[in-house]
């Protein structure tokens, strides 16, 4: 069974810095590409950042290039986000999702429950 | 950007209907289309892929259809667990981009 757990979502000031992990299980992570989606509560949702299965390709949205880092650690089949420089319009759930293949253009496959950040003062 | 524009944006329905969702693309995607579904305080579940494929584990009462610019979702025969916020998706190019959702309520 495919596993996505993330974490490490909280309050964090303006200005301050969070950093998610998504643990994941039930296949073989390093075959996948894997991609940070996030979700206003009561909106719609927003592609954040992807990255390849060797992290060659990586990509983000315009609204947090800059200042938000993806990452993966494939011995330990997990995904990360490093933010920095937050703002309160990055309060948001933020989901980690299974890419459909390899490839960096491949659909969602599968997808976490969601960490909560808010960000406010 | 690819801008990704679904219609409704809401719909109300009985358990029974055939309801049908569309989503416009602002340039050729080809069939780069998935749908998502999500429950109100859940994890999106994906359903469509390549603007037709299933998912695995999905029902068939889900069908998807369309290339280019025009995509359609359809729900054959709305049962009550289908109740949900629906999501077209474009994975043709970067930034990945959704649409604004479609809220099918009782």
């Amino acid at each position: 069974e495919v596993q996505l757990v993330e974490s490490g979502g909280g309050l964090v000031q303006p200005g301050g810095s969070l950093r998610l992990s998504c643990a994941t299980s039930g296949f073989s992570f390093g075959d996948y590409a894997m991609h940070w989606v996030r979700q206003v509560p009561g909106k719609g949702l927003e592609w954040v950042a992807g990255i390849g299965w060797n992290s060659v390709s990586i990509d983000y949205s315009e609204s947090v290039k800059g200042r938000f880092a993806i990452s993966r650690d494939n011995a330990k089949n997990s995904l990360y986000l490093q933010m920095n420089s937050l703002r309160p319009e990055d309060a948001a759930v933020y989901f980690c999702s299974k890419g459909g293949s390899y490839s960096f253009y491949a659909p969602f496959e599968y997808w976490g429950q969601g960490t909560l950040v808010t960000v406010s003062s | 950007d690819i801008q990704m524009t679904q219609s409704p944006s809401s719909l109300s329905a009985s358990v029974g209907d055939r309801v049908t969702i569309t989503c416009r693309a602002s340039q050729d995607i080809y069939n780069y289309v998935a749908w998502i579904q999500q429950k109100p305080g859940k994890a999106p579940k994906s359903l469509i892929y390549a603007a037709s494929g299933l998912q695995d584990g999905v029902s068939s009462n889900f069908r998807g259809s369309g290339s280019g610019t025009d995509f359609t979702l359809t729900i054959s025969s709305l049962q009550p667990e289908d109740f949900a916020t629906y999501y077209c998706q474009q994975y043709r190019d970067y930034p990945l981009t959704f649409g604004g959702g479609t809220k099918v309520e009782i």
